[in-house]
């Protein structure tokens, strides 16, 4: 069974551009979680996905959206890129959206803004 | 708000000894609390979940109490060798608009000393 897919792996980027990152879930997963991993921030709550619908969203700008798609492939977008956007991103699937099931987590997205 | 709280943020322990990652959490409703281990440059994965019903689980070297009126859990991990290094991150679920949403610490370097 494959684990979650993240594409691309690195990024960098100018500040004031956007960018996509995409995220393949395990088979037979519905839900899509996406995190933003900074040091000494840990993981924080970015929004998830469930069924092509968000569920829950975190604390940040409007700047940071999602999407997800029919076969549960998760997109997410920034725009007008920060340098305080610089991180890793990642995301996790999970078979359900709660019923508190573990989080498998893709290997992520290094976004660097220059 | 919606918080998870965890400390140290750094610890060093000698190889064969014991360590405990401590954390609380802010939702008197969140039901499960998993931990997971990322070790450097590879994905969290999960080593251990404990759900609100029960105080203690335990698996081989690693356990996790649960006090659900103080509203805090912690991992132990006994005899502890040098692949325990890691980062560990608590985490809790949040109810929030009917769903769940999985809340991180913003973890714990663990050092194991040779």
């Amino acid at each position: 069974k494959a684990g979650v897919t993240q594409t691309p792996r690195y990024l960098i980027k100018t500040r004031g551009q956007q960018v996509t990152l995409s995220c393949s879930p395990i088979s037979g997963h519905r839900s899509v979680s996406w995190y933003q991993q900074t040091p000494g921030q840990g993981l924080q709550f970015l929004f998830e996905y469930f069924s092509e619908t968000q569920r829950n969203k975190g604390n940040f700008p409007g700047r940071f959206s999602g999407r997800q798609f029919s076969n549960s492939r998760s997109e997410m977008n920034v725009s007008t890129l920060e340098l305080g956007d610089s991180a890793l991103y990642l995301c996790a699937s999970r078979t359900t959206s709660g019923g508190n099931t573990e989080a498998f987590f893709g290997q992520g997205t290094r976004l660097t803004v220059v | 708000g919606e918080n998870v709280e965890q400390h140290p943020s750094t610890l060093s322990v000698q190889e064969g000894d014991s360590a405990v990652i401590k954390c609380t959490y802010s939702d008197s409703a969140s039901n499960y609390f998993p931990w997971y281990k990322q070790e450097l440059g590879k994905r969290p994965q999960l080593i251990i979940d404990i759900r609100s019903n029960v105080g203690e689980k335990k698996d081989q070297r690693i356990a996790v109490t649960l006090n659900k009126t103080a509203k805090h859990f912690s991992l132990h991990i006994t005899e502890t060798q040098p692949e325990d290094s890691a980062v560990y991150f608590c985490a809790a679920s949040m109810l929030s608009r009917g769903d769940d949403k999985i809340i991180f610490g913003k973890g714990t370097r663990l050092h194991i000393l040779p």
